[in-house]
């Protein structure tokens, strides 16, 4: 089993849906959760951290975390073609500030 | 605020030559990162830096790779000799001291070993 897992994509929404995309991992002791936005051609960008169960909101994004059940969602409200890229979630371990990244989830916004 | 500088963007070598590249980090950044980022996968880490300090280069090859940061602020990793799998994309990150888990990326280096 990966350690960070998700699904590749493309994940294909329509201007204006909700994009969900999710991530699981298979470490329980895993304390910190991101998720990284990354442009073709470009370096990952980080949109959001997430530490507790629950949900964090943050504009049109919205991380959500179930430590019990080992995943970790980003939903993209009001999607925009400016948001097509691939989406990597990264899960620190412990204290030593390693991140493990998933594969990433290609999004494709359609005007 | 400046963002994580990288230099080159890209690199065209042939293989057995050796490589360099560096970054500089954001300022005030203390911790700073090398990754390596393969088509279609996400960035691995090579070698982790707190201040001049190599705290984690368990994911370093050491038989050809090699690191440093001398002052606590810029960093050069180098490949000697290069291989066709070096082939990657090459990352420098850096994270505040007081929110090392988040991380903040350079533009990277694309290295091609042909």
């Amino acid at each position: 089993q990966k350690e960070v897992e998700q699904n590749s994509g493309p994940l294909s929404v329509p201007e204006g849906a909700i994009a969900s995309l999710n991530c699981t991992y298979s470490d329980r002791g895993s304390q910190s959760f991101f998720w990284y936005r990354q442009y073709s051609g470009k370096s990952p960008e980080l949109i959001m951290s997430i530490y507790s169960n629950g949900d964090k909101e943050d504009g049109r994004f919205t991380a959500q975390l179930n430590k019990a059940s080992q995943y970790v969602s980003l939903l993209i409200r009001d999607s925009q073609p400016s948001d097509s890229a691939t989406y990597l979630c990264a899960v620190n371990k412990g204290s030593n500030y390693k991140l493990t990244f998933g594969k990433g989830t290609l999004l494709t916004v359609n005007p | 605020e400046a963002g994580v500088v990288q230099s080159p963007r890209y690199k065209i070598i042939e293989k057995k030559q050796p490589v360099a590249f560096w970054c500089n980090p954001i300022s005030g950044h203390n911790t700073l990162y090398w990754y390596l980022q393969n088509l279609g996968q996400g960035p691995e880490l090579l070698i982790r830096y707190e201040n001049e300090e190599a705290v984690d280069d368990s994911q370093l090859p050491k038989d050809r790779f090699s690191a440093e940061r001398l002052k606590g602020v810029d960093s050069t990793l180098k490949i000697q000799p290069a291989e066709l799998g070096d082939s990657a994309v090459y990352l420098c990150a850096s994270s505040a001291p007081d929110r090392a888990y988040e991380q903040y990326f350079g533009p990277g280096t694309r290295l091609t070993v042909t």
